[in-house]
């Protein structure tokens, strides 16, 4: 069975500093790996995905995700915080197997952006 | 945008009664899919569809029903509501299975008193 990991579930950041939302998944098959953010009373909205090949993976808005295989992690990065950047992010495995790819998230990280 | 919309977007229900959930789509995908999303649990899949008239259980099943007689609508009902599904409802769409990302719908808030 797949599982995620988000480790904090609130993160607070100054404007301008480091954003680091840490992810760690376990799977039995090579991962298929996203990130999500939702903004408050909305859906979810792809930030980025890993599938197979480069392990640094771009999304929108400035971040990005490196998949470590050896440290079964896919930690989100962006270099400097913006305060439109305050949001609830969730880390998501899928499921490779079966008639349909079933998504296994994460309890989701929120970020806080302080000025 | 892809286009998912869900209605009724918010609603009050009593223990007990029956209510069904509706998740449209203008994108012709093939799979659909009922999330739930709690405090502490992130979202959890309640039931999917792979095609019209194909549906399958998710991890958190009981309780919930699930219809899909046209590509555009995927169904979900609550035979008899109670305070536990109290929560918010997402559907979700994708092209195809594996690394083909799923877009979301604007959720529904469903609270059972």
């Amino acid at each position: 069975a797949q599982s995620v990991t988000q480790l904090g579930s609130h993160v607070s950041v100054s404007e301008g500093a480091l954003v680091l939302l840490r992810c760690n998944y376990s799977s039995s098959v090579p991962p298929y790996l996203f990130w999500y953010v939702q903004y408050p009373n909305q859906g979810l909205q792809l930030l980025l995905k890993y599938t197979t090949g480069a392990t640094l993976v771009k999304g929108i808005n400035g971040f990005e995700a490196e998949f470590k295989k050896s440290e079964t992690s896919f930690h989100l990065t962006k270099p400097s915080a913006h305060m439109s950047d305050a949001a609830e992010y969730f880390c998501a495995v899928s499921d490779r197997t079966g008639t349909a790819s079933k998504l296994t998230f994460g309890t989701g990280t929120r970020l806080q952006v302080t000025l | 945008d892809a286009g998912i919309t869900q209605s009724p977007r918010h609603k009050v229900t009593e223990t007990g009664t029956p209510v069904t959930l509706r998740c449209h789509q203008t994108e012709n995908h093939r799979y659909m899919y009922w999330y739930r999303q709690d405090p502490g649990h992130g979202l959890r899949l309640i039931h999917y569809s792979y095609g019209v008239k194909d549906t399958d259980k998710g991890e958190v099943s009981d309780g919930y029903s699930v219809s899909r007689s046209k590509t555009e609508d995927f169904l979900l009902t609550l035979e008899s509501a109670t305070s536990s599904q109290t929560s918010v409802y997402f559907c979700a769409i994708s092209e195809s299975t594996g690394y083909y990302e799923q877009y979301f719908g604007p959720g529904t808030r469903l609270t059972v008193t």
